[in-house]
């Protein structure tokens, strides 16, 4: 079974500051990792992925998140956040193509304040 | 007009009441997949259809049932509420082997 954690709940910044949402998964097999996004009031829409190639894969809104295989990590970055960022962020895990349910982490509520 | 529709988007019942909650797609996805948010707790599976004939349960499925009437029409009943079916549903699609999900504005329901 896979599982992922998202270590932390609830992450304050201020505006242009850089902000990392961390993400860690488990799993005895290969997965694919995506973060998503939800903004108030709305359902979630992907953000990015990670299938393979590159380790590390980019939003067309300046978010970035690098695949560590190493420390079963898929942490999220951005090196300047926006008033317009705050939402929930949820990162989720997939076996794969065949086999494609995800597995979302709890969640964490990115709040940026002016 | 939005690929992924919900109703009702608000819903308000007792405890004991039969409730079904609809999902609708126009994109044309095989695969259509039912969730529930709690606050600190993510999303949680409850079922998933591959294609009109197949329906799986997900990892809390006890007190749902589904229908798949249609490519396009998922439908989520609960039998019976109980105050701990209160939760933000959410209905989404995926086209077959891209792993991304589409998900709908959801739908709030609580159960007094």
């Amino acid at each position: 079974a896979q599982s992922v954690t998202q270590l932390d709940s609830q992450v304050p910044v201020f505006e242009e500051a850089p902000v990392e949402l961390r993400c860690n998964y488990s799993s005895s097999v290969s997965v694919y990792l995506f973060w998503y996004v939800q903004y108030p009031n709305q359902g979630l829409q992907l953000l990015l992925k990670y299938l393979s190639g590159s380790t590390l894969v980019e939003s067309i809104n300046g978010f970035e998140a690098e695949f560590n295989k190493s420390q079963t990590s898929f942490h999220l970055r951005k090196p300047s956040v926006h008033i317009s960022d705050t939402a929930e962020y949820f990162c989720a895990v997939s076996r794969g193509t065949s086999y494609g349910k995800l597995t979302f982490g709890q969640g964490t509520i990115l709040t940026v304040h002016p | 007009d939005a690929d992924v529709t919900q109703t009702p988007r608000n819903r308000i019942t007792k405890t004991g009441k039969r409730i079904m909650l609809e999902c609708s797609q126009t994109k044309g996805h095989d695969r259509m997949y039912w969730y529930r948010q709690d606050p600190g707790l993510g999303l949680r599976l409850i079922y998933y259809s591959f294609d009109v004939k197949d329906i799986n349960k997900g990892e809390i499925s006890d007190g749902y049932s589904v229908s798949r009437q249609a490519q396009a029409k998922f439908s989520l009943s609960l039998e019976s509420a109980i105050p701990n079916q209160t939760a933000l549903y959410f209905c989404a699609t995926e086209r077959d082997s891209y792993n991304e999900q589409f998900f709908g504005p959801g739908t709030r329901l609580t159960v007094l």
